[in-house]
């Protein structure tokens, strides 16, 4: 099983909302990645979490939190965003973190901030 | 700063011909080269990687891309382009060391005509 699983895949907010972003993957993997794409554009990474501890925070603000309550498990909750938030988040997930180990990508959950 | 150059953010074929996309990098070290495909409204898919050995690495959906040390490229080819290869193509390089990241190119999007 190569899969990550994202939900919900689409989620529209207000500004004053709070929600929450869900990964999940079931391959053993011990580094799991956020990542934020903006239409016609790469992915840019937002976080990065090995064997369950935040090792890259990449200066994102501080209304992205995120959370890795156990292995396959990660989550990123969302407070007071902007409509420039809006965008596609992409999780993903690799077998290791400081190796060529490929990131296996999630269908990701679009964002729209209102 | 090291990166990774896609030639041609948009390259248009017929269907049955050959597709070529350029993937370029900026490291004298090699490193280990990546390419992912993304089709509308999903997250991306890996098609093929290369760390080390054979200099032609064969993916999946009949692409394959050639490690060209004196060029510093890592262009993506098929013989043959099919109406469903019409996607976004990301070229990605990670130079290893402890960071463990991914460094995307800006993609090319592919488009097959009948």
């Amino acid at each position: 099983d190569t899969e990550v699983t994202q939900t919900p895949k689409h989620l529209v907010m207000g500004m004053t909302n709070k929600k929450s972003l869900k990964c999940e993957q079931h391959m053993g993997h011990r580094a799991m990645y956020w990542y934020k794409q903006k239409a016609k554009k790469p992915p840019e990474l937002m976080f990065v979490y090995s064997y369950e501890k935040l090792s890259i925070n990449e200066s994102v603000p501080s209304r992205f939190s995120p959370e890795c309550p156990n292995s396959s498990l990660l989550n990123l909750h969302l407070h007071a965003l902007q409509p420039e938030d809006s965008a596609l988040y992409l999780c993903a997930s690799s077998q290791d973190f400081d190796t060529s180990y490929e990131q296996y990508f999630g269908p990701g959950t679009r964002l729209t901030v209102t | 700063a090291q990166s990774v150059t896609q030639l041609g953010s948009h390259v248009s074929v017929s269907e049955g011909a050959l597709v070529l996309l350029r993937c370029n990098y900026s490291s004298s070290v090699p490193p280990y080269l990546f390419w992912y495909v993304q089709y509308p409204n999903q997250g991306l898919q890996l098609l093929l990687k290369y760390t080390t050995g054979a200099t032609l690495v064969k993916g999946i959906n009949g692409f394959e891309a050639e490690f060209k040390k004196s060029e510093t490229s890592f262009h993506l080819t098929k013989p043959s382009a099919h109406m469903s290869d019409a996607a976004e193509y990301f070229c990605a390089v990670d130079y290893g060391g402890s960071q463990g990241n991914l460094i995307f190119g800006k993609g090319t999007k592919l488009s097959v005509k009948p």
